[in-house]
């Protein structure tokens, strides 16, 4: 039980365009996901929480505008980072949140390389 | 600012022998104390410990939380090659607004 799947795992877009990333809760209903992104060899840094049914909650210095992201549903959130520039080049991983409280499991990330 | 330090970066070990990771944070309103092993691609959960003094223990691993101090540490004996990954401590804070922050974790090396 508690899978999360995205997708795609990976991906190579050319500068400015836009790029869609899913993450789904496969065997549990999700309120609540949470976005994070990894650089090489450096620690996952929390972007956004995404509930259901209402706007995401951005962290300081992560722009709601270039991430958007939907929680349609109970079971899939997605992340579209528009416009990408190299720079967004990273490992980007969700989260969704089980039963348990606190409890977080996450996504097989999804490997973004903007050219 | 919360923060989460792990110690240390790196460890590398033989087959067999028993390691211990620690993980000290500051944060405020601490809900929570996860720790998750990566490898090549999403963290996998481990363990939760959200009580003080109470260890959580699964086959050769094994985790435990001091709230008074604020670290955790975590143990893994008779340690295997498949061991080699790399380990984080997340802690969980906030209200309403709940979320972790990650600690830049131990790379943990197993050589045969």
């Amino acid at each position: 039980g508690a899978v999360v799947s995205q997708h795609p795992s990976r991906v190579i877009c050319k500068s400015g365009t836009s790029v869609k990333i899913e993450c789904r809760s496969l065997d549990f209903q999700a309120t609540t996901m949470f976005w994070y992104r990894q650089f090489p060899k450096k620690s996952l840094m929390l972007m956004a929480t995404s509930n259901e049914g209402s706007k995401a909650t951005y962290e300081q210095g992560v722009e709601k505008d270039k991430f958007l992201i939907n929680h349609a549903s109970l079971t899939l959130s997605t992340l579209t980072v528009t416009s990408a520039h190299p720079e967004d080049s990273s490992f980007y991983i969700c989260s969704a949140e089980g039963s348990v409280w606190d409890e977080q499991f996450f996504g097989p990330g999804t490997r973004l390389t903007v050219l | 600012e919360d923060k989460v330090v792990q110690s240390p970066l790196s460890l590398v070990v033989h087959e067999g022998d028993t390691v211990t990771l620690n993980c000290s944070y500051e944060v405020t309103n601490f809900r929570s104390l996860l720790w998750y092993k990566q490898e090549k691609k999403a963290p996998t959960f481990l363990f939760m410990l959200t009580s003080s003094g109470i260890e959580k223990k699964s086959g050769r691993l094994s985790s435990i939380l001091d709230k008074k101090e604020l670290f955790s540490i975590l143990n893994i004996t008779a340690t295997q090659t498949g061991d080699s990954a790399v380990y984080l401590c997340a802690v969980g804070s906030g209200g309403s607004n709940y979320k972790l922050t990650f600690g830049k974790g131990t790379l943990l090396t197993v050589n045969p």
